[in-house]
């Protein structure tokens, strides 16, 4: 059976910095594509980052560009996300999702709350 | 960036009665490799999206036969043949053809 368990959510202030986790198990991890996608709370689903199978190509929405990295090791069959200039706009539960093109498989979620 | 609009935004239902989800994008979703990648999820309350249906007709694993998807280009449909309590929640499509994918702004089915 299919995981996907995220953590580090938190209440961090505006400005400030996080890095998502997301620890995989029951595929084939290095083999697929891996994403995060967010849903600010009451909101819909937003994709942010996509990134290939051996990090060597990545892809993020516009907003989320130049302050955000997502990253993977494979060797751990884990999938990151490091977040920087967090603003109350960034506000939401991040998931990570599998092979993004269709998202096969999602996470339960982890939240991060910007706010002084 | 690919704009999905979905209709209607709210869905009410009686029990055992159909339901139909729109779901248009603003360009083609034919992609070069020859697949349309147009997903739909359901989202339950307090719960995690699931898929239920990827390139546009091809129904998950477990997902009853009473939800199918079909459509074309830039116009599909979800359809669920008769509801039942347990379909209560958001439903949203997502293309996966054009980076940044996108999502539409989900229905809510309810029972009315």
């Amino acid at each position: 059976e299919v995981h996907l368990v995220e953590s580090g959510g938190a209440l961090v202030q505006p400005g400030g910095s996080l890095r998502l986790s997301c620890g995989a198990s029951g595929f084939s991890f290095s083999t697929y594509w891996m994403s995060w996608v967010r849903q600010a709370p009451g909101k819909g689903l937003e994709w942010v980052a996509s990134i290939n199978q051996d990090g060597s190509t990545k892809y993020y929405i516009d907003s989320v560009k130049g302050r955000f990295t997502v990253s993977r090791d494979n060797a751990k069959d884990s999938l990151y996300m490091q977040m920087n200039s967090l603003s109350a706009d960034d506000t939401a539960l991040y998931y990570c999702a599998g092979e993004p093109r269709t998202m096969e498989y999602w996470g339960q979620g982890t939240l991060v709350t910007v706010s002084s | 960036d690919v704009v999905m609009t979905q209709s209607p935004l709210s869905l009410p239902v009686t029990l055992g009665q159909p339901a139909s989800i729109s779901c248009r994008s603003s360009q083609s979703l034919v992609h070069s490799d020859g697949n349309t990648y147009l997903t739909w999820f359901q989202q339950r309350p307090g719960q995690s999206p699931r898929r239920l249906i990827y390139k546009v007709s091809k129904r998950d694993s477990g997902v009853p036969d009473r939800f199918s998807g079909s459509g074309s280009g830039t116009d599909f449909t979800l359809k669920i043949s008769r509801v039942e309590a347990e379909d209560v929640g958001v439903y949203y499509c997502m293309q996966g053809t054009h980076w940044p994918f996108t999502f539409g702004q989900g229905t809510r089915l309810g029972i009315k």
